[in-house]
């Protein structure tokens, strides 16, 4: 049971490139979230889903964007890298309002420089 | 809105001794509270959760946290450290009637030898 894969796990950006992050999970999990994290700011919500097809705003959603296609992905993109947007970004699934189990499960992280 | 407050971006503690982190809230509805663990380069992990009954839940690795719905805070707490309990620990909050999760700015615990 793999849990939670992000992929990739390190790159290094130009300003103004683009990318895509890729969050998989194989918990059969309704919700699924995007933070950043970075130093004294804990995690922030960037987006999250509720569904396949749903996506939903979180703290700090500009310059990014996530589609949710499939239950099992979610997906996050940067459509124009800027240096502000340089963190660990972690992606986190629950499996919804089930009172006995509604903590998060975390994937490992993404470490994303933008120079 | 909901918030979390970590009062103390560093707790520092012998071997041996009790440990206690800091998190007090701030929701509308009935409080959901986390505490989660980050070791260096992984993501976080659960460690227990309070969502309805007795004040003291118990959690993994020894830990334990107190729910105080008069003074809004859910500190967590271990009668004896361990010097592999050093890491991150995040507090979060979830108003119960939603799923968006607040997390705290972390407390980084360093259990001395």
């Amino acid at each position: 049971n793999a849990g939670v894969t992000q992929t990739p796990k390190f790159r290094v950006l130009k300003t103004g490139q683009s990318m895509t992050l890729l969050c998989a999970q194989d918990m059969n999990h309704e919700y699924m979230y995007w933070y950043r994290q970075d130093p004294g700011m804990g995690l922030r919500l960037i987006h999250y889903s509720v569904g396949e097809g749903t996506t939903a705003k979180g703290e700090v959603p500009d310059g990014y964007n996530v589609s949710r296609l499939k239950k099992q992905n979610f997906l996050l993109g940067l459509e124009s890298a800027a240096p502000s947007q340089t963190s660990v970004y972690f992606c986190a699934s629950s499996p919804g309002l089930d009172l006995a189990a509604p903590f998060q499960y975390f994937g490992a992280g993404t470490r994303l420089s933008v120079l | 809105a909901q918030s979390v407050a970590q009062p103390e971006d560093q707790v520092n503690v012998a071997e041996g001794n009790p440990l206690t982190v800091k998190c007090t809230y701030s929701v509308s509805g009935n409080p959901y509270l986390f505490w989660y663990v980050q070791y260096p380069n992984r993501g976080l992990q659960f460690l227990l959760k309070y969502i309805t009954g007795d004040n003291l839940v118990k959690g993994s690795y020894g830990f334990e946290a107190e729910f105080n719905k008069s003074q809004t805070s859910f500190h967590l707490k271990k009668p004896s450290a361990l010097v592999s309990d050093s890491a991150l620990y995040f507090c979060a909050v979830r108003d119960g009637g939603y799923q968006k999760v607040t997390f705290g700015t972390g407390t980084k615990l360093q259990v001395i030898p």
